[in-house]
């Protein structure tokens, strides 16, 4: 399996809305409602922020939203903060109790 | 509160097995809901899944790597390994432990993470 595809980098100013794709196949996004996002900030540990699509974990800000169509899922942020200014990560259940993450997107709070 | 607790040497040799323990506190590694997984990240790159592992020991591993991977369980221990055989200098990332929720294969809860190189 290869690495779901990401936007090396996205840029937005505060309170604007922006939203990374990731995309991958037939064999896994396109099948399984299973994609997963994580808010990386360098040297923190990674935060789980979406799971099955669309879901928040608890304490997860609402400004954060998923959604998918056919082979690529999607994570809005709406209102940008100084603070989202991280990287993310997709990740998709491939079946056979195999992931796969995406190649990270680098977004900038202008 | 649950913890993951990464330990293991920061430094290994070209060709060695690299061994790293994941210890769990605050919950029990036997919990059925979860599995338990490795993740690494190369300097300057993304996030790759190593493995994961059940308490019962069932491992599954990435494709890339599956020849070179062992995982153990120890449950009086509460604890999880990674074992990485024959390692080269792309071998070289920071290595993190996580628990992964079953029912919607999310690595809900991570360790800090730790460096390890590989370099002779």
């Amino acid at each position: 399996q290869s690495a779901l595809t990401q936007p090396a980098s996205v840029s937005g100013s505060p309170g604007q809305s922006i939203t990374i794709s990731c995309t991958g196949t037939s064999s896994d996004i396109g099948t399984y409602n299973l994609v997963s996002w994580y808010q990386h900030h360098p040297g923190k540990a990674p935060k789980l922020i979406i799971y099955e699509v669309t879901k928040r974990p608890s304490g997860v800000s609402d400004h954060f939203s998923g959604s998918k169509s056919g082979n690529t899922a999607s994570l809005t942020i709406s209102g940008l903060q100084t603070e989202d200014e991280a990287n993310y990560y997709c990740c998709s259940y491939a079946g056979s109790n195999i992931v796969i993450f995406g190649g990270g997107t680098k977004l900038t709070v202008l | 509160q649950l913890q993951l607790q990464e330990s293991g040497p920061g430094l290994v040799k070209p060709s060695e097995t690299l061994s790293l323990t994941c210890a769990v506190s605050g919950g029990s590694i036997s919990n059925y809901r979860y599995y338990w997984g490795w993740i690494r990240q190369p300097p300057g790159k993304g996030l790759e899944w190593i493995a994961t592992i059940y308490y019962s020991g069932s491992t599954h591993s990435n494709p890339s790597l599956k020849s070179r991977v062992t995982m153990s369980v120890d449950t009086s221990k509460n604890q999880f390994s990674l074992k990485l055989s024959s390692v080269t200098a792309a071998d070289t990332a920071v290595y993190s432990c996580a628990r992964l929720f079953g029912e919607s294969w999310a690595f809900d809860i991570w360790g800090q993470g730790t460096m390890v190189t590989v370099s002779s």
